[in-house]
This record gives C-alpha cells, sequence and structure tokens, in this order.
C-alpha cells in the first residue's frame, strides 16, 4: 500500500516563505506530486519529482530526496491567495494517485 | 485554457436512490478519473478509466458504482442505491496519457448529498 504524512497545519505571514513537508511510503515510487486546493474548489497541479533535486515553478519549489522517502513544497513571496490547503499525493503506476491528508497554510498580514 | 466540467455542481437525493454525475474532460486527454471527499478530509481515488475500459479501482468502487464513457465528450459515474456515507464532494478528473498520471485536472466537483 501507500501512505503520505504531513502536518495537519501550517501558517505564515505575507512575503515570508514556508515549507510543507511530506513523508511517504510505497512499494513502488514514480515519483512525487503536489496539488493545492482552495476551501470547497478543485485540486489543482503545482508540481512534480521523478528525480531527486530541486524543481523550481515560480514562486513555488518542490523538492524530493528519493532515499530518505521525503519531499518538501516551498512557497515563496507570500500572498493572501496562497491560503489553501496542499496535498502531496503519490502517483502508482499509470492511473492513480493518492493523497495525504492535506496541510492547510494559513497566510496573515 | 481547456477544462474539466461537472454537472450539477450539487445534487440532492435521498437514500437508496440512484444518482449519475457527469463529466466532460478535456478534449484530447486520454485517462478519466473519479475521486471522492468527504468534508475536512482528503481525496479519495475511486476508479480510474482508460480506452473505454476500467483500468483500476480503489476498494470504495464497489458493485454499487459504475462508469461509463457514453459517448466522446461525456463520462459519467453512477450511484445505484446511494448511502448516507455517500455524501461527499465527487471530482472528475482527466490526464494527457499514461505517462502523466501526476499530472492530473480536475473538475469544480459535484457535492451530492444524500438524506
Amino acid at each position: 500500500g501507500q501512505s503520505l504524512e504531513q502536518p495537519s497545519e501550517v501558517t505564515a505571514v505575507e512575503g515570508a516563505i514556508v515549507q510543507i513537508n511530506c513523508t511517504y511510503q510505497t512499494s513502488g515510487f514514480y515519483g512525487l506530486s503536489w496539488y493545492q486546493q482552495h476551501d470547497g474548489g478543485a485540486p489543482t497541479f503545482l508540481s512534480y519529482n521523478a528525480l531527486d533535486g530541486l524543481e523550481e515553478t515560480g514562486r513555488f519549489s518542490s523538492f524530493l530526496s528519493r532515499s530518505d522517502s521525503y519531499g518538501y513544497l516551498l512557497l515563496q513571496e507570500l500572498q493572501m491567495k496562497d491560503s489553501a490547503s496542499y496535498f502531496c499525493a503519490l502517483p502508482s503506476g499509470y492511473s492513480t494517485l493518492t493523497f495525504g491528508k492535506g496541510t492547510m497554510l494559513l497566510v496573515s498580514p | 485554457e481547456p477544462e474539466v466540467t461537472q454537472t450539477p455542481s450539487h445534487q440532492v437525493t435521498q437514500m437508496g436512490q440512484e444518482v449519475i454525475l457527469r463529466c466532460v474532460p478535456i478534449s484530447n486527454h486520454l485517462y478519466f478519473y473519479w475521486y471522492r471527499q468527504i468534508l475536512g478530509q482528503k481525496v479519495e481515488f475511486l476508479v480510474s478509466f482508460y480506452n473505454n475500459e476500467i483500468s483500476e479501482k480503489s476498494e470504495i468502487f464497489d458493485d454499487q458504482f459504475s462508469v461509463e464513457r457514453p459517448d466522446g465528450s461525456n463520462f459519467t459515474l453512477k450511484i445505484r442505491s446511494t448511502k448516507l456515507e455517500d455524501s461527499a464532494m465527487y471530482f472528475c478528473a482527466s490526464s494527457p496519457g499514461p505517462e502523466r498520471a501526476y499530472e492530473q485536472y480536475f473538475g469544480p466537483g459535484t457535492r451530492l448529498t444524500v438524506t
């Protein structure tokens, strides 16, 4: 089976940098994805790491260490609109995504 | 920009009734999925669909559930006899191809309320 662990809540202020960690267990590894979900909305794909290292997409970056079964999402220059839930997710082969329980990010002025 | 659409946005039904949730995936995508999210909980995989057949399904996707692609654009989820515990947000998603299951595009969801 697959499992993912991430903190339930993180708080930060506008303009700051925040890191959301994710550890996982899986029998077959196909990469680690990150999704954002605003309250009541659809999950939106943010980033994907198949190999170790950092992937940068604008203000968002994602990091993976396969040897540690660990990844993180880094959000820079935080804005109020970044307040949302962030999910790490494991693709399984070609056709499933297993989501973590999500981290609620609260950005304050 | 192409997007996944879902109808209805909210469905209220009585226990034991059948419901059909509808989705129009992004037109050139090949893989389609259904997920559900009970309020305040994580997104849970239900089923994936490729080449007109189920590719994978979870333990949640029991005999009460079925999926269909009745034409070239729609993708439906049917729940035959709804239960109170089926109340959740149901998301449809699509991805460009099998090698990109990590990158799925979700619709806005259908909130199903079973009374």
